[in-house]
């Protein structure tokens, strides 16, 4: 069967600070990787998408970057953290086909 | 404008009674999901489609393509399906996602 891990669950950052989130996918190969943003009292943002190794689009201009190292490590950084980056990260994952999403355990960051 | 609106935003229940919440999208898709995130944070996938209707215990989406409108109904409610639902559309390799209904069912 298919997991898929994120760490840290819970991270308290100062402003400034680097990040680094990542999420990894067991059970299955080539899946399509997503990192999502969730501010407190609204609906997911899409912030990058991959669908394979290397391969990343973006979706909105930020100071966050992403990188896919491997087919199933997708991790998500900034070099200087703002306090708008504060939010629940979730990541997720599809097979290429049917794309049923499956989401990751998130990372709730707060940035201080 | 959403590409995903739902209503209502937030909805209280007596436990047992029949529960609609409604999505309605502007863009052309190939699959819409029903998503439940509880209070933690997780999130589950309920369902996937495309077209008709699914059930799955006391759930049941339904989607129809033409008026572009899926709802998700919870029949017998109980205080353990508390959760946000979360309507997500896939149009062209991308997911646009509704910024949820908060249910809450009383005892």
């Amino acid at each position: 069967s298919q997991t898929i891990h994120q760490w840290p669950a819970t991270l308290v950052q100062p402003v400034g600070s680097p990040l680094s989130l990542e999420c990894t996918v067991e059970g299955t190969s080539n899946p399509n990787l997503y990192w999502y943003r969730q501010a407190a009292g609204r609906g997911l943002q899409l912030l990058f998408y991959s669908v394979g190794i290397g391969q990343i689009s973006s979706e909105v201009p930020q100071n966050l970057s992403a990188s896919r190292p491997q087919d199933r490590q997708f991790i998500l950084s900034s070099k200087k953290l703002l306090l708008s980056d504060s939010g629940f990260y979730l990541c997720a994952w599809t097979r290429q086909r049917p794309y049923e999403q499956y989401f990751g355990p998130g990372t709730r960051l707060t940035v201080t | 404008k959403n590409e995903v609106e739902q209503s209502p935003q937030n909805l209280t229940a007596q436990e047992g009674e029949f529960i609609t919440i409604n999505c309605s999208y502007s863009v052309g898709i190939s699959a819409l999901h029903w998503l439940q995130q509880h209070p933690g944070g997780g999130i589950v996938s309920l369902f996937m489609l495309s077209s008709g209707k699914k059930k799955h215990g006391r759930l049941i989406a339904t989607i129809n393509i033409q008026e572009k409108h899926s709802s998700l109904h919870i029949t017998a409610s109980h205080p353990r399906d508390s959760a946000v639902y979360i309507c997500a559309v896939l149009s062209f390799n991308q997911f646009y996602f509704g910024t949820g209904t908060s249910l809450t069912v009383i005892p």
